[in-house]
């Protein structure tokens, strides 16, 4: 079945630990996005990409770093400089140039002792 | 992007219909309104879009109203299962990336 798949689902860090959050789309979708989500909060946009080589940064990128080598992969890296990296992150994927729908993954919920 | 307000939560009784509301006062002639839920500790959801006509699809109906300025999301039978936070958003059709900003939402709970 297509979809986005985000791993792993839950993961733990001690402080000062560079942590990478996996990101896979087999949709065929040229731009995939990266959220995170702070409890009772809304979702802030972190870094996006619409093309394979080439990311923008979104709200919030201090302290994160991502990677788009390929159409299907879009890997985030919570940094040491990240100040409070505690938070629920999420994946989307869409088409682009047209109307449509985002789809998201399931998160990855990262804790930060 | 055009901001929206939406109420921060609202109850509603299990069979009958939750009309969920949303401001977009300073919407754009040619920016759509979105409606995504989320439910708890699961990634959003996509349940609408529209532009200025009234939309309808499996899930649920979108009413514009006609100066653009606000709009409602209905469930016409809620469930247990609809409960969830319901976020309102408004873009462009060919904003940057296409990204989505998504504000506080309206935590609908749905009551037995």
């Amino acid at each position: 079945d297509g979809g986005i798949t985000q791993s792993p689902k839950y993961l733990f860090r001690k402080e000062g630990q560079n942590v990478t959050l996996s990101c896979e789309q087999n949709l065929n979708h040229d731009a995939m996005y990266w959220y995170r989500q702070d409890p009772g909060q809304g979702l802030r946009l972190i870094y996006y990409s619409q093309i394979v080589n080439d990311f923008q940064k979104g709200d919030i990128a201090e302290g994160y770093s991502v990677s788009r080598e390929k159409k299907e992969s879009f890997p985030l890296t919570v940094t040491s400089a990240q100040k409070n990296p505690t938070a629920f992150y999420l994946c989307a994927s869409s088409p682009t140039g047209t109307i449509t729908e985002a789809f998201f993954g399931q998160g990855t919920r990262l804790t930060v002792v | 992007d055009a901001k929206t307000t939406q109420p921060p939560s609202m109850d509603c009784a299990e069979g009958r219909a939750a009309n969920l509301p949303c401001n977009h006062s300073t919407i754009s002639g040619n920016e759509y309104v979105y409606w995504y839920r989320q439910i708890h500790s699961q990634g959003p959801q996509y349940i609408i879009h529209g532009l200025k006509n009234n939309e309808t699809n499996e899930m649920a109906s979108l009413i514009i109203t006609e100066d653009r300025k606000s709009s409602t999301l209905i469930l016409p039978h809620a469930t247990l299962r609809d409960t969830a936070v319901y976020y309102c958003i408004v873009r462009l059709p060919f904003a940057a990336g296409n990204m989505l900003t998504f504000g506080g939402g309206t935590r609908l709970m749905v009551k037995p």
